[in-house]
């Protein structure tokens, strides 16, 4: 199985703060690295896809970039919405496998 | 507008039989795989399974044979069981739309969109 590794597992950030979220495979998966946003009792949100495509309807503020093993989110200037958790997932291969979260805090 | 809905048993007791089914309103059932993913309370999450209209299934081996994948295409629905449960399957459970793309490594799935709402399954006995 690909396993994908998160960093960091929580941070503290303010409204208005530049936060990137990092994830790792343990394999080369080219651009197959998508992130999920959920919030506490939703269901995960998607956000980017093949790890730079923005989901529509999602704000311009969430980037992704990245390729082969190493992948972050960035989000430019957090909003109050913003703090929730993040998961990648890799679509390379069967199992499909996601890292196990960032949480994103309010400090 | 795609919209997933899903319903199942919420309690059960280890050695039973986990039953969720999930009904898809608006949309192309045929294009898509329509994927099982759970998740532990308080933790991350686990891809069960997918399947497509016609009854190919890709499994998470992890789930040891456990798991029996269904799509009913005259009722736009899918369902999982999942057998012999315990206190280690309770978690919420999603069904998701998995969208299906093709490069040069075939055929895929390649994201989740969009999910239904979740269903919490407590194993206890």
């Amino acid at each position: 199985d690909i396993q994908m590794t998160q960093s960091p597992s929580s941070l503290s950030a303010s409204v208005g703060d530049r936060v990137t979220i990092t994830c790792r495979a343990s394999q080369i998966i080219s651009s197959y690295l998508n992130w999920y946003q959920q919030k506490p009792g939703e269901a995960p949100k998607l956000l980017i896809y093949s790890a730079s495509s923005l989901q529509s309807g999602v704000p311009s503020r969430f980037s992704g970039s990245g390729s082969g093993t190493d992948f972050t989110l960035t989000i430019s200037s957090l909003q109050l919405e913003d703090f929730a958790a993040y998961y990648c997932q890799q679509s390379y291969t069967t199992p499909r496998t996601f890292g196990q979260g960032t949480r994103l805090e309010i400090k | 507008q795609v919209q997933l809905q899903q319903w199942g048993a919420g309690l059960l007791k280890p050695s039973e039989t986990l039953s969720l089914n999930c009904a898809v309103y608006g949309g192309s059932f045929s294009d898509y795989y329509w994927s099982w993913i759970r998740q532990p309370p308080g933790k991350g999450l686990e891809w069960i399974g997918e399947i497509n209209h016609g009854g190919s299934i890709n499994n998470n081996p992890s789930l040891r044979g456990r798991v029996t994948m269904s799509a009913d295409t005259s009722k736009n629905q899918f369902s999982l069981r999942l057998s012999s449960v315990t206190a280690a399957d309770t978690a919420v459970y999603y069904c998701a739309r998995g969208r299906v793309d093709c490069s040069d490594i075939g055929c895929y799935v390649s994201w989740f969109d969009p999910w239904a709402q979740g269903t919490l399954v407590t194993v206890s006995s």
